[in-house]
Formats: C-alpha cells, sequence, structure tokens
C-alpha cells in the first residue's frame, strides 16, 4: 500500500508559468514533509521541506503548501524555468524516525521554453 | 570532491552472485542512509546508520540484504545470491544530524541477469 502517492507521472509547462506538483499520503504519523528534485544520472537533491505545524514553507521560487486535513501537499514553483525539469520527489517521514523517508513513485516535470 | 560518491556507477552481475556496492559519504557526516529505486518506483528505505548507535535494519528486504559502516565512514551494501528482482538503482545519502535532508551520491544502477 503506497502511503505517499504522487498522481500525476508528468506535467509539461510554459517558462514563465507556475508549475504545480501534488502529492498525497495516508499515513497519519507522517509529520515532515520534504521536496527533492532529480536529474537523470544523478542522485536526489533536496529541495524544500515543511512541518506539519505549518501550512506553507517559501523558499525563493518554490513553496510547499501543506492541506493537513486533506492529507495533501503541493509544490508551486513561480516562474518556472527550463532548468527546472527534472523529476520530483515528494517525501514524508514521522516523529522518532524522520530519517526514514517514505517517497512517492516521482512526477516528471517538463518546462518548455 | 565534495559530494557522496558510489561505486560502482553500473554493476551487471548473474543471479545468484553475491555483489558490494560501496558508499564514501561527506566528511564529517555522521548519518548514512540507504535506498533503493526499482523502475517506475519511489525510492524505498534500506538502513540507516547514526554514529556509533546501532543501525535501523528495518528496510532490509530480506536476509541476502547486509551492510556494514566501517570507522564511521565508508559503508558497504552487499547483496548475497543476487535475484532478477533486486535489479534497482541504489542510493546512498549521508549527513550531519538527525535532518532527513541528506545528500545522495549518484547511485549505483544494478541489473541482475
Amino acid at each position: 500500500d503506497q502511503q505517499v502517492k504522487q498522481n500525476s507521472p508528468s506535467l509539461s509547462v510554459q517558462e514563465g508559468r507556475i508549475s504545480i506538483l501534488n502529492c498525497d499520503y495516508t499515513n497519519s504519523m507522517f509529520d515532515y514533509f520534504l521536496w527533492y528534485k532529480k536529474y537523470p544520472a544523478e542522485g536526489p537533491t533536496f529541495l524544500i521541506s515543511i512541518s506539519s505545524i505549518k501550512d506553507k514553507n517559501e523558499d525563493g521560487r518554490f513553496t510547499v503548501f501543506l492541506n493537513k486535513s486533506a492529507k495533501h501537499l503541493s509544490l508551486h514553483i513561480v516562474p518556472s524555468q527550463p532548468g527546472d525539469s527534472a523529476v520530483y520527489f515528494c517525501a514524508a517521514s514521522s516523529e522518532g524516525s524522520n530519517y526514514k523517508l517514505t517517497f512517492g513513485k516521482g512526477t516528471l516535470l517538463t518546462v518548455n521554453p | 570532491g565534495a559530494g557522496v560518491s558510489q561505486s560502482p556507477s553500473n554493476k551487471v552481475t548473474e543471479k545468484g552472485k553475491d555483489v558490494e556496492l560501496r558508499c564514501d559519504p561527506i566528511s564529517g557526516h555522521t548519518a548514512l542512509y540507504w535506498y533503493r529505486q526499482s523502475l517506475g518506483q519511489g525510492l524505498e528505505f534500506l538502513i540507516y546508520f547514526q554514529g556509533n548507535s546501532a543501525p535501523d535494519k528495518s528496510g532490509l528486504p530480506s536476509d541476502r540484504f547486509s551492510a556494514e559502516r566501517t570507522g564511521g565512514s565508508v559503508s558497504t551494501l552487499t547483496i548475497q545470491r543476487t535475484q532478477q528482482e533486486d535489479s534497482a538503482v541504489y542510493l546512498c545519502a549521508s549527513s550531519t544530524t538527525w535532518t532527513a535532508e541528506g545528500y545522495f551520491g549518484p547511485g549505483t544502477r544494478l541489473l541482475v541477469l
């Protein structure tokens, strides 16, 4: 049973527009959420995180929103750039084992010039 | 280099053979993680080392899998009697603390024929 789901395998947006990547989770014990970006033949790179005590965290062009009641989070990238084209993974962990991340399957984002 | 390194980058082996995968974490990082990513799947937690504490091996899929971390630095993941379902990218990450935002290496792509 997948505890972290990214239901869109791919997303295509135009340069300069907003990219919205979605993630749903089922485990109510999750209290820390992260987004990673992965280029081909490279390991994932940490992007941004959010604790369950917050509903929004912003870092430059990247904003993560958390809706605990819906068990849903999203990553907004504004404005999108061609260099943002990569696979984005949503991940979650719970208190006491915050090193043990549960990942979604990823969403391939393509930003077209 | 300053990042996490893994070797080999690619490994092709025959079913039933043993393989060893190596991870060199970032110097000074006390925490080390192994994950694997099977085709079309998210990353799956395997094992976690933190300093001199007993490792969390709860993610290892079978007793054919084992890992060591010598001297608090280099780690080796060993898979005995490999099976075709072991084919995946094996990723290592390290971090300075209990935080989950580890720095990932490029991975070892394992193919079991």
